[in-house]
């Protein structure tokens, strides 16, 4: 069964500089996600990014980047220039290309702070 | 555009009270899913529908009732409200698989339920 890690429980960043949220992922499929949400207090779950594996170049929105390394089977996401906004949950998630359950698996999350 | 509505935000519940938490979407997505979300826990994923008149159990399933009668509507029912089922509960609903398509979930706003 696939699964995924967020091994970092808490981080945090200061206003302006650049941090590195880690997961990881187990499977034995070639074609699938990768999807990173951001959880604010509001509870709204908010798509940050997402990879699709048989894509080698890493995707980028804005001041989001992933560093996708397919074969280390890692999915990390750098958030540069922090902004107070960017308080958050992090939830990583993982689903298959071509399956028939077609089921998000969610990591436990990162909840980031960034300090002023 | 809408988007995925969920209703209602706030529930408290008595022990063996039942309810229904509503969820429709408007994207003519054919998947939805149930979750619920507890500390430490990420996204438990309870019921899921690839489309009309077909689910199927997730994880954590105990306790919990499913239907799709349309496409639109993905209703999750809870028999008999117990402690162990106060958490934030969340419907999400996205395309299935299809390549060049984003696949990305999309959330509602979610339900903190608190049964007493």
């Amino acid at each position: 069964a696939q699964t995924v890690t967020q091994s970092q429980p808490e981080m945090s960043v200061q206003e302006a500089e650049t941090v590195t949220l880690s997961c990881t992922y187990d499977t034995s499929e070639s074609d699938y996600y990768l999807f990173w949400y951001k959880q604010p207090p509001s509870r709204q779950m908010i798509l940050v990014i997402r990879q699709e594996a048989y894509k080698q170049q890493n995707a980028t929105e804005n001041r989001f980047s992933v560093n996708f390394q397919k074969a280390a089977k890692s999915f990390s996401l750098k958030i540069s220039d922090s902004q107070l906004g960017d308080a958050a949950m992090y939830f990583c998630a993982y689903r298959r290309m071509y399956s028939g359950t077609y089921k998000y698996i969610f990591g436990t999350g990162t909840r980031l702070k960034v300090l002023a | 555009n809408a988007g995925v509505t969920q209703t209602p935000k706030f529930q408290v519940l008595k022990t063996g009270q039942s309810m229904t938490l509503q969820c429709a979407q408007d994207m003519n997505h054919e998947y939805m899913s149930w979750y619920r979300q507890d500390p430490g826990m990420g996204l438990r994923l309870i019921h899921y529908s690839v489309g009309a008149g077909i689910t199927d159990q997730g994880e954590v399933p105990n306790g919990y009732n499913v239907s799709r009668s349309t496409t639109e509507d993905f209703p999750l029912r809870l028999l008999s409200a117990a402690p162990s089922q106060t958490s934030v509960y969340f419907c999400a609903s996205s395309y299935l698989a299809r390549l060049d398509m984003n696949t990305e979930a999309f959330f509602g706003q979610g339900t903190r339920l608190t049964v007493v």
